[in-house]
């Protein structure tokens, strides 16, 4: 596609449940990042990955977040028993990481809005 | 500038006018940067980026200014308009990182 494509662009839940959010990144971007961000503030680290792998996942803040590329395109990112305080804009971005097009920029997808009551 | 909580420092600026939005940075490893624009609703986007080994690089009616002294990264826009309104993100990168980390967010408002 031309950018890099998130969905679902919001979903509603209820605490405890399990929640996939999903990243289709702009073709031929051998990284993926995934960042959440709060109402007010600038968008926070989640995991970047290179290829299939995940390079940094630093930023997840705890096990019940996962993340999977597992072709190395397409991402998911997971959250299992959901609390409040996930509630968030996940933004999910990608990046050329080789040649002219090495930037550094990030492209940003319009990102999934999670709600848990 | 620093976002408390739900309060981003906000900019108000009359059409026309030259805008300035200021970021301190914290992590003098640092060699690039760059500045994102975020509409409502809407995720961030590219505006001007700037690598440590420059000062200043200039886009289409924006500037970006880098003092690495100080650890102080400005964004001016000439003649701002009203498309102008929305929430400006500086971000950082360390050599040896590929992530950016971004910093809280300044919200300008362009009045007519």
């Amino acid at each position: 596609g031309a950018g890099v494509s998130q969905t679902p662009s919001n979903k509603v839940t209820e605490k405890g449940k399990y929640v996939e959010l999903r990243c289709d990144p702009i073709s031929g971007h051998t990284a993926l990042y995934w960042y959440r961000q709060s109402l007010g503030q600038g968008p926070e680290f989640l995991i970047y990955f290179q290829g299939t792998g995940a390079a940094d996942d630093s930023g997840l803040p705890n096990d019940r977040f996962f993340a999977v590329r597992p072709e190395g395109s397409v991402s998911t990112l997971k959250i299992q028993r959901t609390e409040r305080g996930d509630s968030a804009v996940y933004l999910c971005a990608s990046r050329e990481t080789s040649g002219i097009l090495n930037t550094g920029e990030l492209f940003f997808g319009e990102g999934s809005r999670l709600t848990v009551l | 500038g620093e976002s408390v909580g739900l309060h981003l420092p906000t900019l108000s600026v009359q059409e026309g006018d030259n805008s300035i939005i200021n970021c301190a940075y914290s992590n003098s490893a640092s060699d690039y940067f760059i500045w994102y624009k975020q509409e409502s609703g809407k995720g961030p986007q590219f505006i001007i980026d700037i690598r440590s080994n420059m000062d200043k690089r200039q886009g289409q009616r924006v500037t970006v200014l880098l003092n690495k002294t100080v650890k102080h990264l400005s964004l001016q826009i000439a003649a701002t308009q009203p498309g102008d309104s929305a929430v400006y993100f500086c971000a950082e990168r360390t050599a040896a990182g590929n992530k950016l980390t971004f910093g809280g967010g300044t919200r300008v408002l362009v009045k007519p």
